[in-house]
């Protein structure tokens, strides 16, 4: 069974442009999380979706990130403009409903210069 | 949710047993206890989760006291692909189980 996936592995962007990093959860997984961890910092929490609903979005920092989950499978994370402090390791995690383990994709390093 | 409180780091050989130690005072009763493990460059794993007392999966060992307020991860006869950072969390099961993540605990395993 693939795990979660995330696309692009790295992206470098200068600022004020923008940046898309797209998550795959493992199928059947209603569940998606993204989480970040900023240079010398700790993962953070971003927001969590339920299918395509979001439930939880109080981690999001600014209205220049964007989260969209259409259809409730893959989910999207866009950046719009792209500032220095966004640099940082993107992750998205999925889970099923019955049980609370989350699963990690291998993250998105973004680098905005 | 409960802040956890773990070490920053802690050295190893292989071959022996590793016991993390993390506490969280402020646990609520609706709370549960996870602890994941994060390799460079890999996103996060989820290794055990427990709620009380002992919970013990094929790759470790929680222990919870009664009062909850800490817990213990232990891991029998490490090896040096042991070494990474381990996260000890509290969440919150029925909700949304957003994890909140500390700074962990990195553990070095040596030869």
């Amino acid at each position: 069974e693939a795990g979660v996936t995330q696309f692009p592995s790295h992206s470098v962007i200068e600022k004020g442009q923008t940046v898309t990093l797209r998550c795959d959860p493992i199928s059947g997984h209603d569940n998606l999380y993204w989480y970040r961890r900023v240079m010398g910092k700790e993962i953070k929490f971003l927001l969590h979706f339920v299918k395509e609903s979001k439930q939880d979005e109080s981690g999001m920092p600014n209205n220049r990130f964007l989260a969209e989950r259409t259809g409730g499978t893959y989910s999207t994370l866009k950046v719009q403009p792209a500032e220095l402090e966004d640099s940082g390791v993107y992750f998205c995690a999925s889970r099923l409903a019955a049980y609370n383990e989350q699963f990690f994709g291998p993250g998105t390093r973004l680098t905005v210069l | 949710l409960a802040k956890t409180t773990q070490p920053i780091s802690m050295d190893s050989y292989e071959g022996q047993e590793v016991n993390i130690t993390c506490s969280h005072n402020n646990i609520a009763t609706n709370d549960y206890i996870t602890w994941y493990q994060q390799f460079p460059s890999q996103g996060p794993r989820f290794i055990i989760q427990g709620y009380k007392t002992k919970v013990t999966n094929e790759v470790a060992s929680l222990f919870i006291p009664a009062d909850r307020k800490s817990s213990t991860l232990s891991l029998p006869r490490v090896s040096l692909s042991d070494t990474a950072v381990y996260y000890c969390l509290v969440a919150r099961s029925g909700g949304y189980n957003k994890l909140i993540f500390g700074a962990g605990t990195r553990l070095a395993v040596h030869p």
